[in-house]
């Protein structure tokens, strides 16, 4: 079992509409966990960090359950520009430690 | 400000061939990482320095990987003995410590 599992995606949808991304992830003992945009050919930006209380930015909400061991991402209001692969991502807290990414879930906006 | 740059864009070789990868860091950072991202997959991570030392390399996948950050700045991945399995794109990352990591453009490795 992978360590970080998305949605297998892809995900199309006209502009205007809401989308939901989910994740979940297998180590218990991860502490940090974001959301990443990477548009094709390029590396990966960081959209938002992820809290148990969750959190918003714009048209953007994330969520975190960690009972559950379930992160999610909610668009509101799609954009053309939106359309994008959104890599889920988890980390321990030790410092210094890697990133663990998922295969990541295509998003294509439509007009 | 500059942010993290690597070299070349892309790099053709042959199998068999050795080929060096370079990370200019953001200036200042103490910490760099180095992933590689096959097609349709998520960046996977390789290895981690604090300042000049390897603080962790578990995520080399053999021996013929090795890489290197003798000052404590740039970083060169090196990779001996292409297979076309390591054909991907090698990113590299940097950070503050364990704060925010920042990645480059990365390098994209074919090998025929």
């Amino acid at each position: 079992r992978k360590e970080v599992e998305q949605d297998p995606g892809p995900f199309n949808v006209p502009e205007g509409a809401t989308v939901a991304f989910n994740c979940t992830y297998s180590n218990s003992a991860s502490q940090s966990f974001f959301w990443y945009r990477q548009d094709c050919r390029k590396e990966p930006k960081l959209l938002m960090s992820v809290y148990s209380s969750g959190n918003e930015d714009g048209r953007f909400t994330a969520q975190l359950n960690r009972a559950s061991q379930y992160i999610s991402l909610l668009i509101r209001d799609s954009k053309l520009s939106d359309s994008a692969t959104y890599l889920c991502v988890v980390k321990a807290n030790q410092a210094g430690t890697a990133l663990i990414f998922g295969k990541g879930t295509t998003l294509s906006v439509s007009s | 400000g500059a942010g993290v740059s690597q070299t070349p864009s892309n790099k053709v070789t042959e199998k068999g061939k050795y080929v060096e990868l370079r990370c200019d860091p953001i200036s200042g950072h103490t910490a760099l990482y180095w992933y590689r991202q096959s097609l349709g997959q998520g960046p996977e991570f390789l290895i981690y320095f604090q300042g000049t030392g390897a603080a962790d390399d578990s995520g080399l996948p053999n021996d013929r990987f090795f890489a290197v950050r003798p000052e404590g700045s740039v970083s060169t991945l090196k990779i001996q003995r292409t297979e076309r399995g390591d054909s991907a794109v090698y990113l590299c990352a940097s950070s503050f410590s364990e704060g925010k990591q920042f990645f480059g453009p990365g390098t994209r490795l074919t090998v025929l």
